[in-house]
């Protein structure tokens, strides 16, 4: 059974760049088949997806954000990591990281708990 | 993008009662949507794919029904734990998009 586990600083200061990395337990990372997401919700507010990537480096990303992110790989590790650029209050979330069933039906079956990541001085 | 507008936005509710909530989507889908619940402080969890498969483990009470621009999620008979937060998300094109939520709470 897969396990996701986000990691990385709970505050970031205005302007500067968000780093999170998703940890994936279980032996499905590497196996192919699945895309590995980030998925982020504001407080009391629904949920939108960032983007996601293959294992072997293919990525999609959310147009809204496109220009500020970078989602990585790193295969040896069994880790995906989220890179935000010049970050405002507007980008205080619960940063989530999950699994994608498959290209064909993209969906998320498997959620790490949830990173809350402030933006502020 | 395809926007997903789920109905009612709250709903009160008591044990043992049939809820069901609406999504619909601003474009066909056929069926390319999923529903999820989530806790609070818990990360969502999926219920159902393709509008109307049921995840494994989850109870037989949630069904899914619907093709095309409207769906909707039946719980028949809501139990004390399906008080939540259910939201809808559309898999048929990028970006990928949610509905608002539909919170359930105890009547």
């Amino acid at each position: 059974q897969v396990q996701l586990q986000e990691s990385g600083p709970g505050l970031v200061k205005p302007s500067q760049t968000l780093s999170l990395t998703c940890s994936v337990s279980g032996n499905s990372f590497n196996s192919g088949g699945y895309y590995w997401s980030w998925i982020r919700q504001h407080p009391e507010k629904g949920l939108e997806w960032i983007g996601h990537i293959y294992y072997l480096g293919t990525t999609y990303y959310n147009p809204s954000l496109k220009s500020r992110v970078i989602i990585s790989v790193d295969t040896a590790k069994n880790q995906f990591s989220l890179k935000l650029d010049s970050v405002t209050a507007a980008d205080t979330a619960v940063y989530y990281c999950a699994r994608v069933y498959s290209s064909a039906l993209l969906y998320f079956d498997s959620w790490g708990q949830g990173a809350l990541v402030i933006v502020s001085s | 993008d395809i926007q997903l507008t789920q109905s009612p936005s709250f709903l009160s509710a008591s044990v043992g009662d049939k809820v069901t909530i609406t999504c619909r989507a601003s474009q066909g889908i056929s069926d390319y949507l999923a529903w999820y619940q989530q806790k609070p402080g818990k990360a969502p969890n999926l219920l159902i794919y393709a509008a109307s498969t049921l995840e494994t483990g989850v109870p037989s009470r949630f069904s899914g029904s619907g093709s095309g621009t409207e769906f909707t999620l039946t719980i028949r008979s809501l139990q004390p734990e399906d008080f939540a937060t259910y939201f809808c998300q559309q898999l048929n094109s990028y970006p990928l998009t949610f509905g608002g939520g539909t919170k359930v709470e105890i009547k």
